[in-house]
This record gives C-alpha cells, sequence and structure tokens, in this order.
C-alpha cells in the first residue's frame, strides 16, 4: 500500500514538450505538494495546495501548472519544457495548518531533458 | 525569511564511527525541526522530529535535540553501520507556512 505514489518514475523528453507527471495519495490527507530537486540534491518547495486550492506558488514559472482534480491527486503539467528543468520532482502530502506535522513524501519522477 | 545551514558533504566514514551532522536555523516563528534521509535511488522518508525546545527526536539509533539558544538540531548515531549511506536532509516547518525549508543535503558514505 503505497501512501503516495507518482507516475512516471522516469520521464525523458526533447526540449520544447509538454508533459505531466501525476501524484496520488491514500493517507486521506487534505494538503499536497511539489517539491524540485535539483542535480547537487538542493529540495525546493514549488507549490502547495489545500484541500484544491492553491496555498503557494513559490515564483515558479508559469509554464508549470499543478491541477488538483480532488484532495487525493496533485498534478504537476509542465509546457515547453527546457534544459534547466531537468530535475527529480518529488510529491509530497500531510495534513494541513499544523506545523509538527510530518509530511509524506513519493519515490520521486526523475525529468531528463534532451 | 526561514532557512537551514547544513553541514556541507560529502561525509565519509568508517563503520561503527560516531556521526555527527551539524544543522542550524533561522525562523521567524516557533519552527518544528526534521532530519529526512533519501536512499539511492528513493524519496525522502522522515527519519526524526521534534517539536518544541529541548525535545530530542530518535530513531534507528539517530537522535537530535531541539536546541532553541543555538538555533541548532545536530543529528548524532553513536556507530553508523554501511546502511546509513545516503543524504541526510535537515528541515523545519515554520507555523502557518504549511511548507518545509531545506538545508542542502549531506551526503554520507559509510566505508566497512
Amino acid at each position: 500500500d503505497t501512501a503516495v505514489s507518482q507516475t512516471p518514475k522516469y520521464l525523458v523528453t526533447q526540449m520544447g514538450n509538454d508533459k505531466s507527471i501525476k501524484c496520488e495519495q491514500n493517507l486521506g490527507h487534505d494538503t499536497m505538494y511539489w517539491y524540485k530537486q535539483d542535480s547537487k540534491k538542493f529540495l525546493k518547495i514549488m507549490f502547495s495546495y489545500n484541500n484544491k486550492e492553491l496555498i503557494i506558488n513559490e515564483t515558479v514559472p508559469n509554464r508549470f501548472s499543478p491541477k488538483s482534480p480532488d484532495k487525493a491527486h496533485l498534478n504537476l503539467h509542465i509546457n515547453s519544457l527546457e534544459l534547466g528543468d531537468s530535475a527529480v520532482y518529488f510529491c509530497a502530502s500531510s495534513r494541513p495548518g499544523v506545523r509538527e506535522e510530518t509530511q509524506y513524501f513519493g519515490p520521486g519522477t526523475r525529468l531528463l531533458v534532451l | 525569511g526561514d532557512s537551514v545551514t547544513q553541514m556541507e558533504g560529502p561525509v565519509t566514514l568508517s563503520e561503527e564511527a560516531f556521526l555527527t551532522i551539524n544543522c542550524t536555523y533561522t525562523a521567524t516563528g516557533y519552527p518544528s525541526l526534521f532530519w529526512y534521509v533519501q536512499y539511492p535511488g528513493e524519496g525522502l522518508q522522515l527519519l526524526l522530529k521534534a517539536t518544541k525546545a529541548d525535545d530530542k527526536g530518535s530513531n534507528k539509533g539517530f537522535e537530535a535535540t531541539y536546541r532553541k539558544e543555538t538555533t541548532s538540531f545536530h543529528l548524532e548515531k553513536g556507530s553508523v553501520q554501511v546502511s546509513d549511506s545516503a543524504v541526510y536532509f535537515c528541515a523545519l516547518n515554520d507555523f502557518g507556512n504549511e511548507k518545509l525549508t531545506f538545508g542542502t543535503g549531506t551526503r554520507l558514505t559509510i566505508i566497512p
């Protein structure tokens, strides 16, 4: 029983293409997140959604558009992919508004833009 | 804003050595503090956490104590194993921010 799952695990694509990454959690959490991990392993928040509403957008280019069809899913769509988008993207979930709450992470999607 | 400063790696130790990975933070509020671990090719897993001053988080032989006076949350383990080889991330969650702010990560390699 995977708590937070992501598909695909690997994604190799050409510059200029549009791609999506899907995330699902079965923990009953209201809040979901997308993080980007660069080649130096640095992790940074991209988006946060609470019960399908966007609450954090950390100056991410508007080529990135999160979509939350319901509170168990938070998908990430990327338009016009660039070389610099190559990274590992992690989805996470937690209960909202509780600072001591643990965030649970998915296994990551490794995106390589050629 | 919030930030986490973490000991630069990589760190290489022999099996059964003592481990310390330093972590200090700045926060506008009263954050919760976390250590996450990332094994090769995997996602992040919570290793331990502490939510208030002087709390000690512990798991799998690892410990870290929330020191408000020094704004630190150093990770320690008395005797490391090869299986501890991973990247370790210190992180904080400041109340109301609803996001984790991570340190840069420390790659740990344990040699037999």
